[in-house]
């Protein structure tokens, strides 16, 4: 079946440090987003990348679709950037099926 | 522009009772659709709807029930609540273009069945 599957699970840095969160997936992609849920529950859609690279100020991700991965480039981490991080895709079904998640935890 | 709005945003309900989460937009979005999330997992599709009068079910359809009379609003009925519906609910619509698609949530409903 579709699979959605990120790593690692679980991340604590100290501010200022670089990540790098992962997103594999079981087959050909019509849509790839990345999102940020806050420590509040609020859900922020982060990146449409279903393949290529796009940047937002510190945050960056690629997609290689051919090898079915997509990765998050978190720089220079703020406090703020604390929460989960959701990789999600839609297999051209218009269902969006999301993975479990990466929590990521940035220590002052 | 309020974007997605979701009420209530807490809600008790016993076993057996019915009740309608709301949700509206104003960004005249067409597709719109509602998740649930249990705790450690990620957000899993219920029902969406790709415009006025269209609905399809997503992954985890049962016990839920949805209708889309007008682009603005995308309510989600349960039927007779059950203890396995415990869960934080969020609705999303969404823009597709052909280049790109962009997802806004609302902040959730926290429901509880007793």
């Amino acid at each position: 079946g579709i699979q959605v599957e990120q790593s690692p699970p679980d991340l604590i840095l100290q501010e200022g440090a670089n990540s790098t969160l992962r997103c594999n997936f079981s087959d050909s992609v019509n849509n790839l987003q990345w999102f940020h849920q806050n420590p509040w529950g609020q859900l922020i859609n982060l990146f449409y990348i279903p393949s290529g690279t796009k940047q937002n100020g510190r945050l960056s991700a690629t997609t290689v679709a051919t090898e079915r991965y997509s990765l998050l480039y978190i720089s220079s981490s703020q406090t703020t950037d604390s929460g989960v991080y959701f990789c999600a895709v839609d297999f051209g079904n218009e269902k969006l099926t999301f993975g479990t998640g990466t929590r990521l935890t940035i220590i002052p | 522009n309020a974007g997605v709005t979701q009420t209530p945003k807490f809600q008790v309900l016993k076993t057996g009772q019915s009740m309608t989460l709301q949700c509206a937009q104003d960004m005249n979005h067409e597709y719109m659709s509602w998740y649930r999330q249990d705790p450690g997992m990620g957000l899993r599709l219920i029902h969406y709807s790709v415009g006025a009068g269209i609905t399809d079910q997503g992954e985890v359809p049962n016990g839920y029930n949805v209708s889309r009379s007008t682009t603005e609003d995308f309510p989600l009925r349960l039927l007779s609540a059950a203890p396995s519906q415990t869960s934080v609910y969020f609705c999303a619509s969404s823009y597709r273009l052909p280049g790109g698609v962009g997802y806004t949530f609302g902040s959730g409903t926290r429901l509880t069945v007793v």
